[in-house]
């Protein structure tokens, strides 16, 4: 059984860093590209960030840019979202999912991240 | 980037009607490979997106044959044959076809 659990989540004022992780199982984690999607609250659904199975290849959506850093450690079978200059605006939550082909085949819980002063 | 629009943006059914919710991209989703980018997705109350339905018109493993999706190019449907209460949610649909993914805006689904 597939399974992605996020942690990481919390209270953060603006300007601050926080990171993320994801853990998968349940399936050959390095075969699959991994990404971030993101739900303000009361609003739609948000790309967040893509990265490749082996890590070499990572997308953004732009208005990110320079501030996430997606990253994932294959041996531990972990994904991660590096968030730093958080703005208010990037309250939401973070959905950890795994890509098949080119769609999104499994989510997980999610972890909420607000940010706040 | 590529737009979503979805239609309408709330729907409230009748157990047993049909429904169907539209979605219009703001350039074609159909790729140099013969394939069209196009993907229903589910949320239902508290809970994560799930998905519904690949590539236009496959259904995803589990998902009930009450759900097809339709469509070509730019414009695509989704239906619900007879909605059910457990059908309730937000449905969204979203391209892959190119970077940024998008989403469309979302229609809620309510049951009368």
């Amino acid at each position: 059984e597939v399974q992605l659990v996020e942690s990481g989540g919390g209270l953060v004022q603006p300007g601050g860093s926080l990171r993320l992780s994801c853990a998968a199982s349940g399936f050959t984690f390095s075969s699959y590209e991994m990404n971030w999607v993101r739900q303000a609250p009361g609003r739609g659904l948000e790309w967040v960030s893509t990265i490749s199975g082996s890590g070499g290849r990572t997308y953004y959506t732009d208005s990110l840019k320079g501030r996430f850093t997606i990253s994932r450690d294959n041996s531990k079978n972990t994904l991660y979202l590096q968030m730093n200059s958080l703005r208010v605006e990037d309250t939401a939550v973070y959905y950890c999912v795994k890509r098949r082909n080119r769609d999104f085949d499994y989510w997980g819980q999610g972890t909420l991240v607000t940010v706040s002063s | 980037d590529i737009v979503m629009t979805q239609t309408p943006l709330s729907l409230s059914v009748t157990p047993g009607q049909p429904a169907s919710i539209s979605c219009k991209s703001s350039q074609s989703l159909l790729d140099s490979d013969g394939k069209t980018y196009l993907y229903w997705y589910l949320q239902k109350p508290g809970q994560s997106p799930q998905l519904l339905i690949y590539e236009v018109s496959n259904r995803f493993s589990g998902v009930p044959d009450r759900f097809s999706g339709s469509g070509s190019g730019t414009d695509f449907t989704l239906k619900i044959s007879r909605v059910e209460a457990e059908d309730v949610g937000v449905y969204y649909c979203m391209q892959s076809i190119q970077v940024p993914l998008t989403f469309g805006g979302g229609t809620k689904v309510e049951i009368k």
